[in-house]
């Protein structure tokens, strides 16, 4: 069964442009969450979904963030427009079940530079 | 609020030597859920184990040991015979009520040949 896959593995951009990131879930798993990591700030939750509804988005920094799930298989999270303290590694994750109470799965990551 | 905490930042040793990695979580919740995930220099975090608040048994896999002591609301995990392959970012989890997972910071271990 394949991993959560995210895609691109490496975004360089410069201040100001529009950044999509990309991720698909593991099949079968009902819960999709993006992380933000960072040396001064750690795993940080951003966003979390369930059935492809958003249900927790406290953690997402400001509204040049914005997360989507139209489907199942897909999630989007953007950064319009993009600033250098936006350099981070972000992670999507799946889990089966209650959030918080299944072990969740995690992507190889996007490593994000905003020049 | 729920809170965990990684006292050790960096932990450096011998290959073929033990070593513990601390955590220490603080939750309100009767019922949560511990967890602990692998950061190896690669970058994806791998997933280790997960204990139920009610499950006090210390669990073994390998070279892979798990102690968990809700008297001190810790759940520490020991690497024996460690391997230069061991090196990576540990990282232990507290999930509960809120449904969401709270991380500690990490414990850099560094295993040197």
């Amino acid at each position: 069964d394949a991993g959560v896959i995210q895609s691109p593995r490496h975004e360089v951009t410069e201040m100001g442009q529009e950044v999509t990131l990309r991720c698909k879930p593991i099949s079968g798993h009902d819960y999709l969450f993006w992380y933000r990591q960072t040396m001064m700030r750690g795993l940080e939750l951003l966003i979390y979904f369930n059935n492809n509804v958003p249900i927790d988005d406290s953690g997402m920094p400001e509204d040049r963030f914005s997360a989507k799930m139209p489907n199942a298989s897909f999630s989007t999270l953007k950064i319009q427009p993009s600033e250098p303290r936006d350099s981070a590694v972000y992670f999507c994750a799946s889990s089966r079940g209650l959030a918080g109470v299944n072990e969740q799965f995690f992507g190889p990551g996007t490593r994000l530079t905003v020049l | 609020a729920q809170k965990v905490t990684q006292a050790q930042t960096e932990i450096s040793v011998v290959e073929k030597e033990d070593v513990t990695l601390d955590c220490v979580y603080e939750t309100r919740d009767t019922t949560y859920y511990l967890f602990w995930y692998k950061q190896p220099p690669s970058g994806e975090l791998v997933f280790l184990i997960r204990r139920n608040s009610f499950d006090e048994q210390n669990e073994i896999s390998g070279r892979y040991s798990w102690n968990f002591q809700k008297s001190t609301s810790s759940f520490n995990f020991t690497i024996t015979a460690s391997q230069v392959v061991d090196s990576a970012v540990y990282f232990c989890a507290l999930g509960g009520s809120n449904y969401k997972l709270t991380f500690g910071k990490g414990t850099l271990l560094t295993v040197n040949p």
